[in-house]
């Protein structure tokens, strides 16, 4: 069982709608991202949270909007989304954000929110 | 243009077969790590490697840091039909807070 909990698994939203994923570690961890991965590819990075703080934003459309409401819960916000968002929703959790000494902080990641936009 | 390149895109093996698994770049990379994912499930670190020309292994995978630390290796002796997943290396700069994906090596481990 991952450590890194992602709500829902699946979601299908029309291009009208409003929902939100969610995402809870309770690892300690202090930094927390979203990233988005189409079939077959890797995962792209979208946000990275760090204390709480939005410290990296990847010029992500404003379509989708995060929020971290603590240490523990990170939500992804999802307004007017486009057929082409469609794809699995990653979220991770490290213990620190970036590189510490000698080597980056691994990353934790959740199962993912399979998003279908109709 | 990705700055991780993995090679092969798609690998197809029999169970018991050994194969290698690339990850090249013309940038220096502090620290690189690997992952696995398997179908339905987030990626789940293996490794990390910081020294160069470090080896690292882990049952039946073993893990190589270029000495230059611009490229690593992964090596699996006697697949099973479990190591069938997404290995993803994953690098890190010094310059940058940034994790950096490579384009990813689907296994297919056939019994």
């Amino acid at each position: 069982d991952t450590e890194v909990t992602q709500t829902p698994k699946h979601l299908v939203m029309g291009m009208t709608n409003k929902k939100s994923l969610k995402c809870e570690q309770h690892m300690g961890h202090r930094a927390m991202y979203w990233y988005k991965q189409k079939a077959k590819k890797p995962p792209e990075l979208m946000f990275v949270y760090s204390y709480e703080k939005l410290s990296i934003n990847e010029s992500v459309p404003s379509r989708f909007s995060p929020e971290c409401p603590n240490s523990s819960l990170l939500n992804l916000h999802l307004h007017a989304l486009q057929p082409e968002d469609s794809a699995l929703y990653l979220c991770a959790s490290s213990p620190r954000q970036g590189a510490g000494v000698g080597s980056h902080s691994p990353l934790h990641f959740g199962n993912g929110t399979r998003l279908t936009v109709t | 243009t990705q700055l991780l390149e993995q090679s092969p895109q798609f690998l197809s093996i029999q169970e018991g077969e050994n194969l290698t698994v690339y990850c090249n770049s013309s940038s220096v990379f502090s620290s690189l790590q690997w992952y696995r994912q398997e179908p339905g499930e987030g990626p789940v670190l293996l490794v990390t490697v910081v020294t160069g020309g470090e080896v690292k292994k882990l049952k039946r995978l073993t893990f190589q840091f270029g000495d230059a630390r611009k490229d690593s290796s992964l090596h699996i002796t006697a697949a099973q039909t479990g190591d069938t997943g997404l290995y993803l290396c994953a690098g890190a700069r010094d310059s940058s807070y940034k994790l950096i994906f490579g384009s990813g090596t689907r296994l297919l481990v056939r019994p």
